[in-house]
């Protein structure tokens, strides 16, 4: 079955620098990319996703990267703000088999410094 | 749009007692499902539901219970807690069981067994 790694389990940036969070699978089957930002007290929400047919994507300061070829995924946050702060997870999934078959990375916990 | 509603929002069992975690989205979504999320170990699928009357297993289903009488609701019930569950729990739901789709996560349960 598919096998997401995150890193780094921690990350502290100072604020208007960037921050780059860093995931790896393992089934090459995966075709979808997820990324979700938890904040304190509150239920993950999806922030960015790629699909395997996309080498880039961008959305404002946030951007996701895929290589397939090495089976790994960034997310990017450029210009860093204290919102920013917050818990972010990967995940990866066969795109057309169950939303069940979704696996998450171990999270990253991005601290903000003023 | 309440989206997806969870109680309680915290609950404190001692061993052996039986509870039921409450969940309801009101965005008339196929799919739904629970987490746990434990420190370092990401979100761990316990039950998920693709349809009113449909449900199946996780990763990690053992001391769980589910049903899905309807399509806005879809409780987890403890049968006997163990001090093992204490976690927070998630759950969340997505317009189709497929798997390329955002799931929308509710604020969360936060289970102490004592």
């Amino acid at each position: 079955g598919e096998n997401v790694e995150q890193h780094p389990s921690t990350l502290s940036v100072q604020e208007g620098d960037s921050a780059v969070i860093k995931c790896t699978y393992s089934d090459s089957a995966s075709n979808y990319f997820p990324w979700y930002k938890q904040e304190l007290g509150k239920g993950p929400q999806l922030i960015i996703d790629i699909r395997s047919n996309v080498g880039e994507k961008k959305d404002q300061r946030i951007a996701v990267t895929l290589n397939k070829t090495a089976k790994h995924f960034s997310l990017h946050i450029t210009e860093t703000q204290p919102e920013d702060s917050a818990v972010y997870f990967c995940a990866a999934i066969p795109g057309y088999s169950s939303a069940s078959k979704i696996i998450f990375g171990s999270g990253t916990r991005l601290s903000i410094r003023p | 749009n309440a989206g997806v509603t969870q109680t309680p929002k915290f609950q404190v069992l001692k061993t052996g007692q039986s509870m039921t975690l409450q969940c309801a989205q009101d965005m008339n979504h196929e799919y739904m499902s629970w987490y746990r999320q434990d420190p370092g170990m990401g979100l761990r699928l316990i039950h998920y539901s693709v349809g009113a009357g449909i449900t199946d297993q996780g990763e990690v289903p053992n001391g769980y219970n589910v049903s899905r009488s309807t399509t806005e609701d879809f409780p987890l019930r403890l049968l006997s807690a163990a001090p093992s569950q204490t976690s927070v729990y998630f759950c969340a739901s997505s317009y189709s069981p497929e798997g390329g789709h955002e799931q929308y996560f509710g604020p969360g349960t936060r289970l102490t067994v004592t």
